[in-house]
């Protein structure tokens, strides 16, 4: 089985500043990686798919990377609407055993 | 517009079944893989089970290979969970959800609210 492994656990941000999120593979998925936000009480919500990818509505400061088995998400200047928990998610394998990172937690500094 | 609705949660005796069912409406249900995912209280996300645009083909999770069942009726647009042989660690919030291509693997693009099941005597 594929583990995600996410870093910091909780990462404490000032609103406007940047804020990098971490997720590194425990082996090759090639770019089928996906970052989802959740906030309390709520469902995910996809942000970025095939490592880097925005989806339909997501915001431009939202932005995704990856080199090799590391995949960084990165919110260029954070508003208030953007603390919230975020999960990695490889979905490479077919038949599937997708697995997800264990979580950030993003809060206000 | 696209959604799913799940249904069908609530608090069940170790042991017992319980069936989850979601309805999907917006989309072309036929022609997307449909997953269950869960979320066990102020836990993170855990891939539970997937069926194949034509239902043909399933696959699960170790912890409920063999316990639980997915199934879809592309005729109604709704997806199904069987849950059998329910454990206390099946606790969870029960979301369904729709891979974004038509052509998997793939991300999961639209979510359902979520259904608890729990799972105590």
């Amino acid at each position: 089985e594929i583990v995600m492994t996410q870093s910091p656990a909780t990462l404490s941000v000032s609103p406007g500043e940047r804020a990098t999120l971490s997720c590194r593979a425990s082996q090759s998925v090639s770019s089928n990686l996906a970052w989802y936000q959740q906030k309390p009480g709520q469902a995910p919500r996809l942000l970025i798919y095939g490592a880097f990818a925005r989806a339909t509505g997501v915001p431009a400061r939202f932005s995704g990377s990856w080199s090799g088995t590391e995949f960084t998400l990165t919110i260029s200047s954070l508003q208030s609407e953007d603390f919230a928990v975020y999960y990695c998610q490889q979905y490479n394998n077919w038949p599937p055993k997708y697995t997800f990172g264990q979580g950030t937690k993003l809060e206000i500094k | 517009q696209v959604q799913l609705v799940e249904s069908g949660g609530g608090v069940v005796q170790p042991g017992r079944s319980l069936r989850l069912s979601c309805a999907a409406s917006g989309f072309t249900f036929n022609s997307y893989v449909m997953h269950w995912v869960r979320q066990a209280p102020g836990k993170g996300l855990d891939w539970v089970a997937v069926v194949t645009d034509d239902g043909s083909k399933k696959y699960y999770a170790d912890s409920v290979k063999g316990r639980f069942t997915i199934s879809r009726d592309n005729s109604k647009n709704t997806l199904d969970l069987q849950m059998n042989s329910l454990r206390a660690e099946d606790t969870a919030v029960y979301f369904c959800a729709k891979e974004g291509g038509t052509i998997p693997p793939d991300a999961f693009d639209i979510w359902g609210q979520g259904t608890l099941v729990t799972v105590s005597s």
